[in-house]
């Protein structure tokens, strides 16, 4: 099946510093999604990107889907604590009816003061 | 923004016996809900997807009779763990599709089997 590969696993940043994640896909994806995950809930939605090339901002949060339509990737500028959590990125084939998501691997952010 | 609610938060149960978690759509109607797992540091993995007043759909490899799914009501769908065993443990989150195809996950319900 279709596997989303995000890089890194893992980061270790000091607070303040910039962030940058990314996913790629072996597939083509119409809908690139991120989010992200506390520890013990659900994940809650950062971004949506619909169309190839997209570059879309949520605050500190900016998003960009790929030209090929197999990668995106998610900066956080200016980090602060509470960034601290997993963040997913997810693929959409259809954006009409029931279509699945895929998720990523899954970045895990650490933020030290 | 749409919120999707997860009843209970957390369960331990003995083996053998069936747990029933609960997903509803508390501020809109949702014609499609889907299943995942997720085991500790790892990615949801999806287990099925639940259609209002049809039958689920069932990711390969994910057993049917173990997990019932019911979608009985445009807010609410439930998965039910039948004779659940210690390696069904695990973080059980859903999802519901708004009107728009967005989607808005629930806070996850953490399954413990002893």
């Amino acid at each position: 099946g279709q596997q989303l590969n995000q890089s890194p696993q893992s980061m270790f940043i000091q607070e303040g510093e910039d962030v940058s994640m990314n996913c790629t896909s072996s597939s083509i994806f119409n809908t690139w999604l991120w989010y992200k995950q506390d520890p013990g809930e659900g994940p809650v939605l950062l971004i949506a990107l619909y169309k190839a090339g997209e570059l879309t901002s949520n605050g500190r949060l900016t998003a960009q889907f790929g030209i090929t339509r197999k990668d995106s990737f998610l900066n956080i500028s200016a980090s602060i604590p509470s960034d601290v959590g997993i963040y997913f990125c997810a693929g959409r084939v259809n954006t009409g009816t029931a279509s699945k998501l895929t998720f990523g691997t899954g970045t895990r952010l650490q933020v030290t003061l | 923004g749409a919120v999707v609610s997860q009843h209970p938060s957390r369960v331990i149960c003995k083996s053998g016996t069936s747990v029933k978690i609960e997903c509803r759509s508390l501020d809109f109607q949702a014609t499609t809900m889907f299943w995942y797992r997720q085991f500790p540091k790892q990615s949801l993995m999806l287990m099925a997807t639940s259609n209002e007043g049809s039958k689920a759909t069932y990711e390969q490899g994910v057993e049917k009779d173990k997990f019932l799914i019911n979608h009985a009501s445009l807010t609410l769908s439930t998965l039910t763990v039948t004779s659940a065993h210690p390696e069904d443990s695990s973080f059980y989150i859903c999802s519901a599709k708004g009107r728009a195809g967005e989607l808005f996950f629930g806070e996850g319900s953490r399954l413990t089997v002893l």
